[in-house]
């Protein structure tokens, strides 16, 4: 089984915090996305990275940041969070086909 | 731009089919995938369509017209678990690692 773990189901922060999210995947894949979703948008892809120390902007990518120091993890980071930036974070991962991704379980960050 | 249509709610009542409807608009595209989240939960993965045509998995059958721009998701047989979203998605740009989701069609299912 495909297994996506996400560091916090539920996360309280501050305006101007720095926050880390953290993603952690166990099928050994190059590829690692972030999502945000938030009611009548769907799911937006923030930042994905296709290998250690890669990545790529999605469509979202304002005042987010990324690190990938390992291939196992993949770190979301808010550099000053703000109130806007509270939503569902989702990390994922493809399938072998890249038909198809796995999701994490999400992480609920709510900015105060 | 690139973007994806769904209606946003769907009501249907246990036994009955439903189609949930997706139009897309996107560069590259390599085909249209489906996804399922009930509430509190995370996507979970449904069907992918590459190719003109009809799939079938068990209840769920999912649909695709390239020409058209135009693809569905029919649910048989409804059942109460079934009351969840429903999203459709495309796989896009360069490599295809790109996935452009719709915002989503929340299903009711009633009794």
């Amino acid at each position: 089984d495909v297994k996506v773990t996400q560091s916090s189901r539920y996360l309280v922060k501050r305006t101007g915090e720095k926050v880390f999210l953290e993603c952690v995947q166990d099928m050994d894949h190059e590829n690692m996305f972030w999502y945000r979703q938030d009611p009548g948008l769907g799911l937006r892809l923030i930042y994905f990275s296709y290998d250690v120390k890669m990545k790529e902007k999605g469509d979202i990518p304002e005042g987010y940041s990324v690190s990938r120091e390992k291939k196992e993890r993949f770190s979301l980071i808010l550099e000053s969070a703000s109130t806007n930036q509270t939503s569902m974070y989702l990390c994922a991962i493809p399938g072998s086909s890249y038909n198809e991704q796995f999701f994490g379980p999400g992480t609920r960050l709510t900015v105060l | 731009g690139q973007s994806l249509e769904q209606p946003s709610e769907v009501t249907a009542v246990e036994g009955a089919i439903v189609q949930i409807n997706c139009t897309y608009q996107t560069s590259g595209f390599y085909g249209l995938s489906w996804y399922q989240q009930h509430d509190g939960g995370a996507p979970t993965f449904l069907s992918y369509n590459a190719l003109d045509g009809l799939e079938e998995t068990g209840r769920f059958s999912s649909f695709l017209s390239r020409s058209d721009s135009y693809g569905y998701l029919l649910l048989q047989e409804l059942q109460m678990k079934d009351s969840a979203s429903y999203f459709c998605a495309v796989k896009e740009g360069t490599g295809g690692f790109k996935t452009i989701f719709g915002a989503g069609t929340r299903l009711f299912v009633k009794a």
